[in-house]
Protein backbone atom coordinates (compact mmCIF):
# COMPACT_ATOMS: atom_id res chain seq x y z
CA UNK A 1 0.00 0.00 0.00
CA UNK A 2 1.38 3.95 -0.54
CA UNK A 3 0.87 6.53 1.84
CA UNK A 4 1.25 10.06 0.83
CA UNK A 5 2.41 12.47 3.92
CA UNK A 6 1.78 16.68 3.55
CA UNK A 7 2.49 18.01 6.77
CA UNK A 8 1.90 21.61 6.38
CA UNK A 9 -1.58 22.55 6.06
CA UNK A 10 -1.41 25.87 5.01
CA UNK A 11 1.71 27.99 4.10
CA UNK A 12 2.10 31.56 3.45
CA UNK A 13 4.54 33.43 1.35
CA UNK A 14 5.27 36.61 0.25
CA UNK A 15 4.84 37.24 -3.76
CA UNK A 16 8.31 37.09 -5.83
CA UNK A 17 9.50 34.75 -3.11
CA UNK A 18 10.34 30.90 -3.67
CA UNK A 19 8.34 28.44 -1.60
CA UNK A 20 8.63 24.98 -0.64
CA UNK A 21 6.36 22.36 -0.04
CA UNK A 22 6.58 18.78 1.59
CA UNK A 23 5.98 15.67 0.37
CA UNK A 24 6.73 12.43 1.77
CA UNK A 25 5.80 9.18 0.80
CA UNK A 26 6.07 5.34 1.70
CA UNK A 27 6.02 2.13 -0.91
CA UNK A 28 7.45 -0.97 -1.29
CA UNK A 29 7.41 -0.60 -5.12
CA UNK A 30 10.43 -0.25 -6.69
CA UNK A 31 8.86 1.67 -9.31
CA UNK A 32 6.53 4.43 -9.05
CA UNK A 33 5.84 7.90 -9.99
CA UNK A 34 5.33 11.47 -8.40
CA UNK A 35 2.79 13.83 -9.16
CA UNK A 36 2.06 17.63 -7.82
CA UNK A 37 -1.44 18.58 -8.51
CA UNK A 38 -2.22 22.25 -8.09
CA UNK A 39 -6.23 22.67 -6.70
CA UNK A 40 -7.44 26.27 -7.16
CA UNK A 41 -10.86 27.70 -6.03
CA UNK A 42 -12.72 26.61 -8.97
CA UNK A 43 -12.08 22.90 -7.74
CA UNK A 44 -10.61 21.08 -10.84
CA UNK A 45 -7.21 19.35 -10.21
CA UNK A 46 -4.12 20.80 -12.48
CA UNK A 47 -1.58 18.47 -13.69
CA UNK A 48 2.05 20.56 -12.37
CA UNK A 49 5.14 18.65 -12.08
CA UNK A 50 5.93 14.51 -12.27
CA UNK A 51 8.91 12.69 -10.97
CA UNK A 52 9.48 8.69 -11.97
CA UNK A 53 11.33 6.80 -9.24
CA UNK A 54 13.95 6.33 -11.84
CA UNK A 55 14.64 9.44 -13.51
CA UNK A 56 18.36 10.70 -12.79
CA UNK A 57 17.55 14.77 -12.54
CA UNK A 58 15.15 16.61 -10.79
CA UNK A 59 11.83 17.34 -12.93
CA UNK A 60 11.15 21.06 -13.33
CA UNK A 61 7.93 22.76 -15.36
CA UNK A 62 8.74 26.55 -15.48
CA UNK A 63 8.60 27.90 -12.00
CA UNK A 64 8.02 24.53 -10.61
CA UNK A 65 10.84 22.04 -9.57
CA UNK A 66 10.91 18.67 -7.52
CA UNK A 67 13.62 18.59 -5.20
CA UNK A 68 13.62 14.71 -5.31
CA UNK A 69 15.15 12.44 -2.39
CA UNK A 70 15.19 9.21 -2.91
CA UNK A 71 16.57 7.45 0.17
CA UNK A 72 14.80 10.08 2.09
CA UNK A 73 11.03 9.30 0.72
CA UNK A 74 10.95 13.40 -0.44
CA UNK A 75 9.42 14.54 -3.26
CA UNK A 76 9.36 18.92 -2.13
CA UNK A 77 7.55 21.12 -4.84
CA UNK A 78 9.49 24.10 -4.88
CA UNK A 79 7.98 27.24 -6.52
CA UNK A 80 10.18 30.12 -7.43
CA UNK A 81 8.67 33.75 -7.62
CA UNK A 82 5.85 32.94 -6.25
CA UNK A 83 2.69 35.17 -8.00
CA UNK A 84 -0.81 35.53 -6.31
CA UNK A 85 -2.26 33.32 -8.84
CA UNK A 86 -0.56 30.38 -7.13
CA UNK A 87 -2.68 30.58 -4.06
CA UNK A 88 -4.48 27.36 -3.89
CA UNK A 89 -4.37 23.97 -2.38
CA UNK A 90 -1.27 21.40 -3.72
CA UNK A 91 -1.66 17.74 -3.43
CA UNK A 92 1.08 15.05 -3.88
CA UNK A 93 0.11 12.43 -5.43
CA UNK A 94 2.03 8.68 -6.21
CA UNK A 95 1.03 5.78 -8.49
CA UNK A 96 3.10 3.31 -8.09
CA UNK A 97 4.02 0.92 -11.36
CA UNK A 98 2.79 -2.90 -12.13
CA UNK A 99 -0.83 -4.61 -11.78
CA UNK A 100 -3.77 -2.60 -11.06
CA UNK A 101 -1.28 0.28 -10.50
CA UNK A 102 -3.61 2.62 -11.94
CA UNK A 103 -4.62 4.55 -9.17
CA UNK A 104 -3.21 7.74 -7.54
CA UNK A 105 -3.20 7.74 -4.14
CA UNK A 106 -2.66 12.00 -2.54
CA UNK A 107 -1.52 13.24 0.21
CA UNK A 108 -4.42 15.57 2.65
CA UNK A 109 -3.01 18.95 0.80
CA UNK A 110 -1.11 22.28 1.57
CA UNK A 111 -3.19 25.16 1.14
CA UNK A 112 -1.12 27.99 0.08
CA UNK A 113 -1.59 31.95 0.02
CA UNK A 114 0.66 34.33 -1.29
CA UNK A 115 0.77 37.59 -0.08
CA UNK A 116 1.33 40.59 -1.89
CA UNK B 1 -14.57 17.55 -26.00
CA UNK B 2 -11.69 20.02 -24.86
CA UNK B 3 -11.80 18.60 -21.70
CA UNK B 4 -13.58 16.60 -18.54
CA UNK B 5 -16.50 17.89 -17.97
CA UNK B 6 -19.06 17.08 -14.91
CA UNK B 7 -22.36 17.59 -14.21
CA UNK B 8 -23.95 19.14 -12.36
CA UNK B 9 -21.51 21.04 -10.43
CA UNK B 10 -23.75 21.22 -7.76
CA UNK B 11 -26.67 19.41 -5.90
CA UNK B 12 -28.27 19.70 -2.97
CA UNK B 13 -30.57 16.79 -2.15
CA UNK B 14 -32.37 15.09 0.75
CA UNK B 15 -31.00 12.37 3.04
CA UNK B 16 -32.78 9.04 1.62
CA UNK B 17 -32.89 10.28 -2.09
CA UNK B 18 -30.87 8.81 -4.82
CA UNK B 19 -28.59 10.97 -7.23
CA UNK B 20 -26.90 10.85 -10.42
CA UNK B 21 -23.65 12.44 -11.14
CA UNK B 22 -22.15 12.72 -14.65
CA UNK B 23 -18.90 12.72 -16.62
CA UNK B 24 -17.59 13.16 -19.74
CA UNK B 25 -14.48 12.66 -20.78
CA UNK B 26 -11.88 13.82 -23.27
CA UNK B 27 -12.60 12.00 -26.37
CA UNK B 28 -10.54 9.36 -26.95
CA UNK B 29 -9.48 8.51 -23.56
CA UNK B 30 -10.06 5.09 -22.84
CA UNK B 31 -9.56 5.23 -18.69
CA UNK B 32 -11.73 6.98 -16.46
CA UNK B 33 -11.58 7.22 -12.68
CA UNK B 34 -14.03 8.53 -9.86
CA UNK B 35 -12.55 10.00 -7.27
CA UNK B 36 -14.20 11.67 -3.93
CA UNK B 37 -12.78 14.86 -2.05
CA UNK B 38 -14.49 15.67 1.57
CA UNK B 39 -14.04 18.22 3.30
CA UNK B 40 -10.03 18.98 4.61
CA UNK B 41 -9.49 15.84 3.23
CA UNK B 42 -7.44 14.45 -0.24
CA UNK B 43 -9.06 12.69 -2.54
CA UNK B 44 -10.22 9.14 -2.06
CA UNK B 45 -10.09 6.66 -5.48
CA UNK B 46 -13.50 5.25 -5.79
CA UNK B 47 -13.62 3.00 -9.04
CA UNK B 48 -11.72 2.62 -12.20
CA UNK B 49 -12.99 2.25 -16.26
CA UNK B 50 -10.01 0.69 -18.72
CA UNK B 51 -11.74 0.15 -22.07
CA UNK B 52 -13.85 -3.05 -22.02
CA UNK B 53 -12.36 -4.62 -19.47
CA UNK B 54 -14.42 -5.22 -15.88
CA UNK B 55 -14.09 -2.21 -13.68
CA UNK B 56 -12.10 -1.99 -10.68
CA UNK B 57 -15.08 -1.18 -7.97
CA UNK B 58 -12.71 -1.89 -4.85
CA UNK B 59 -13.04 2.02 -3.83
CA UNK B 60 -16.58 2.39 -3.63
CA UNK B 61 -17.68 2.79 0.16
CA UNK B 62 -20.63 0.80 -0.04
CA UNK B 63 -23.38 -0.96 -2.33
CA UNK B 64 -25.32 2.29 -2.33
CA UNK B 65 -22.90 3.81 -4.94
CA UNK B 66 -22.27 2.25 -8.01
CA UNK B 67 -20.98 3.19 -11.52
CA UNK B 68 -21.42 2.41 -14.85
CA UNK B 69 -20.24 3.76 -17.95
CA UNK B 70 -21.97 3.51 -21.98
CA UNK B 71 -20.24 3.10 -25.03
CA UNK B 72 -16.82 3.76 -23.69
CA UNK B 73 -17.61 7.27 -22.74
CA UNK B 74 -20.20 9.10 -20.62
CA UNK B 75 -20.45 7.71 -17.15
CA UNK B 76 -22.74 8.25 -14.23
CA UNK B 77 -21.98 8.03 -10.70
CA UNK B 78 -25.09 6.63 -8.53
CA UNK B 79 -25.79 7.32 -5.36
CA UNK B 80 -29.07 5.58 -3.64
CA UNK B 81 -30.54 6.77 -0.41
CA UNK B 82 -28.15 9.40 0.31
CA UNK B 83 -26.49 9.69 3.69
CA UNK B 84 -25.17 13.21 4.85
CA UNK B 85 -21.50 11.75 4.96
CA UNK B 86 -21.75 11.41 1.01
CA UNK B 87 -21.45 15.50 1.02
CA UNK B 88 -18.18 15.57 -1.04
CA UNK B 89 -17.23 17.05 -4.09
CA UNK B 90 -17.04 13.84 -6.58
CA UNK B 91 -14.15 14.39 -9.16
CA UNK B 92 -13.77 12.77 -12.64
CA UNK B 93 -10.71 12.12 -14.37
CA UNK B 94 -9.59 11.10 -18.03
CA UNK B 95 -6.55 9.73 -18.85
CA UNK B 96 -5.33 8.21 -22.76
CA UNK B 97 -2.94 5.24 -21.10
CA UNK B 98 -3.10 4.42 -17.42
CA UNK B 99 0.24 4.38 -17.92
CA UNK B 100 1.02 8.17 -18.75
CA UNK B 101 3.53 9.57 -17.19
CA UNK B 102 1.33 13.24 -17.04
CA UNK B 103 -1.30 12.04 -14.58
CA UNK B 104 -4.60 12.09 -15.55
CA UNK B 105 -7.33 15.31 -16.77
CA UNK B 106 -9.53 16.39 -14.03
CA UNK B 107 -12.97 17.72 -13.92
CA UNK B 108 -14.26 20.42 -11.84
CA UNK B 109 -16.20 18.08 -9.90
CA UNK B 110 -19.50 17.86 -8.85
CA UNK B 111 -20.66 19.38 -4.90
CA UNK B 112 -22.75 17.18 -3.22
CA UNK B 113 -24.14 18.55 -0.59
CA UNK B 114 -26.99 16.30 1.66
CA UNK B 115 -29.58 17.57 3.80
Amino acid sequence: AQKITQTQPGMFVQEKEAVTLDCTYDTSDPSYGLFWYKQPSSGEMIFLIYQGSYDQQNATEGRYSLNFQKARKSANLVISASQLGDSAMYFCAMRASGAGSYQLTFGKGTKLSVIP
Amino acid sequence: GAGVSQSPSNKVTEKGKDVELRCDPISGHTALYWYRQSLGQGLEFLIYFQGNSAPDKSGLPSDRFSAERTGGSVSTLTIQRTQQEDSAVYLCASSLIWQGNYGYTFGSGTRLTVV
